[in-house]
C-alpha cells in the first residue's frame, strides 16, 4: 500500500540552486496538491491540480512551478531556491468522495528542504 | 474568503481524561466538509474524522468525536480517554463547496501533550 510517495525526503540546497520534488500516488486520484508547512502557520497550499495536464495556483505560489504530465505524478519545482523556501513540503491527493466534499486528503510523508 | 482558526497553540491533558480541541471556521457557503488530522512527531499526516455541513449528527470515530455547532461555525474535536500516543499536533481543515472544492484550508494547529 504505497499511497502517496514523495522524493526526496530531505534536501539541502544553496541559494539560487534549482530542484524538483516528485510526488507519486497509486490511488487513481484526480486531485493532487502541494503544501508547505512552517511553524505556527499550519499548511499552506502552493499549487494544485484537478487532473492530468492541469495545474492551478494556491495561496503561496510564488517561486514555485508545477507540472502534472501523468495522472499519478505531480512535480514541484524550485527554479532559484531562496532561504524563505526552507520548509517541510507535503504532497497530497484526494478523490471527490461519495459525496462531493467527503474525500479526505491522503498525504505523503513530507520532504524537508533547507536552503542555505 | 475561507478561514480556519485554532486558538489553542498548545494544550496539556492528563492521561485517561477527555480533551477538546477548538476549531472555528469562516465561510458564507452553506455546504462544506470539515476534517481533523493528527500529525505525530514523526511528521506524517493522519486523517481522523470528517463532518459534512448537512450531516444531522455529530461524527464519531472510536475515541474521536466532532462537536459540530453549525450556527456558531465551530467544529471542535473531542478525544475521550486520552492516551500517551495522542500527543501530537492536530489540524482542523475545511473543504469548500463544489465550485471551489479542490482547496482544503487548514488551521495553524494545536499541539497536544498527554501527561502520564
Amino acid at each position: 500500500n504505497a499511497g502517496v510517495t514523495q522524493t526526496p525526503k530531505f534536501r539541502v540546497l544553496k541559494t539560487g540552486q534549482s530542484m524538483t520534488l516528485l510526488c507519486a500516488q497509486d490511488m487513481n486520484h484526480e486531485y493532487m496538491y502541494w503544501y508547505r508547512q512552517d511553524p505556527g502557520m499550519g499548511l499552506r497550499l502552493i499549487h494544485y491540480s484537478v487532473g492530468e495536464g492541469t495545474t492551478a495556483k494556491g495561496e503561496v505560489p510564488d517561486g514555485y512551478n508545477v507540472s502534472r504530465l501523468k495522472k499519478q505524478n505531480f512535480l514541484l519545482g524550485l527554479e532559484s531556491a531562496a532561504p524563505s523556501q526552507t520548509s517541510v513540503y507535503f504532497c497530497a491527493s484526494s478523490s471527490l468522495g461519495e459525496r462531493w466534499n467527503t474525500g479526505e486528503l491522503f498525504f505523503g510523508e513530507g520532504s524537508r528542504l533547507t536552503v542555505l | 474568503a475561507q478561514k480556519i482558526t485554532q486558538t489553542q497553540p498548545g494544550m496539556f491533558v492528563q492521561e485517561k481524561e477527555a480533551v477538546t480541541l477548538d476549531c472555528t471556521y469562516d465561510t458564507s457557503d452553506p455546504s462544506y466538509g470539515l476534517f481533523w488530522y493528527k500529525q505525530p512527531s514523526s511528521g506524517e499526516m493522519i486523517f481522523l474524522i470528517y463532518q459534512g455541513s448537512y450531516d444531522q449528527q455529530n461524527a464519531t470515530e472510536g475515541r474521536y468525536s466532532l462537536n459540530f455547532q453549525k450556527a456558531r461555525k465551530s467544529a471542535n474535536l473531542v478525544i475521550s480517554a486520552s492516551q500517551l500516543g495522542d500527543s501530537a499536533m492536530y489540524f482542523c481543515a475545511m473543504r469548500p463547496p463544489r465550485y471551489n472544492f479542490n482547496k482544503f484550508y487548514f488551521g495553524s494547529g494545536t499541539k497536544l501533550n498527554v501527561k502520564p
